[in-house]
């Protein structure tokens, strides 16, 4: 079957620094997105990889690696409004997006 | 540019009625997607529909059936609702296969009692 997993949730520091991982494992690979859903909301796009390595946009950067069925998203500088749900997702052979159940994040003062 | 409009925000909906939860994208996409979201699950797809006349079954698509008459609008029907059916749902586009990011809407909050 397919699979994605990543950790319920996690707390950070404002100002710090936090890596959320996901790992995958599914039918076919088309590219990996990350996502971010605010409580109440819709997601919000932020990242896609497709090739291995690192792709960085202002405070996000998002790593992968398809050879280990793994990436993170890391997020720099946290600030109060990073607090959010933050949603993994694999593009299959069918070119459908596989979706993880999130990873909630807290960030305290 | 409104992007994705989803209607209406929140339902309450008698076990065994009917509902047909609208959506409309005015971005021209190709491709559009109806999600329910659930606590503790991920996004799960339900139908879907990559150009206008043409739909597809996705993860969870029993009770459900879909329309894509044209370009912007994806209606998704509950024929005769149960409980299992409270959820959130999305609508999402994207501008086809190749295309990266899907859009979604605000979300449809979905009650049946």
């Amino acid at each position: 079957g397919q699979n994605i997993d990543q950790p319920t949730e996690m707390t950070a520091t404002e100002g710090a620094i936090v890596q959320i991982n996901c790992t995958y494992q599914t039918s076919g690979f088309n590219g990996l997105f990350w996502y971010q859903q605010h409580a109440g909301e819709a997601p919000t796009f932020l990242s896609y990889n497709v090739l291995d390595g690192l792709e960085e946009k202002g405070r996000f950067s998002s790593f992968l690696s398809r050879s280990k069925g793994y990436s993170y998203l890391l997020l720099k500088e946290l600030q109060m409004k990073d607090s959010a749900s933050y949603l993994c997702a694999v593009r299959d052979s069918n070119y459908q997006l596989i979706w993880g159940a999130g990873t909630k994040l807290i960030i305290k003062p | 540019t409104a992007g994705i409009t989803q209607a209406p925000t929140s339902q309450i909906l008698a076990a065994g009625r009917s509902m047909t939860l609208r959506c409309t994208q005015d971005m021209r996409h190709n491709a559009m997607y109806w999600y329910r979201q659930d606590l503790g699950l991920g996004l799960r797809l339900i139908h879907y529909s990559n150009t206008a006349g043409t739909t597809g079954k996705g993860e969870v698509p029993d009770g459900y059936s879909v329309s894509r008459a044209n370009t912007d609008d994806f209606p998704l029907t509950l024929a005769s609702a149960v409980p299992s059916q409270t959820s959130v749902y999305f609508c999402a586009s994207s501008g086809g296969l190749e295309n990266n990011e899907q859009f979604f809407g605000p979300g449809t909050r979905l009650t049946v009692l």
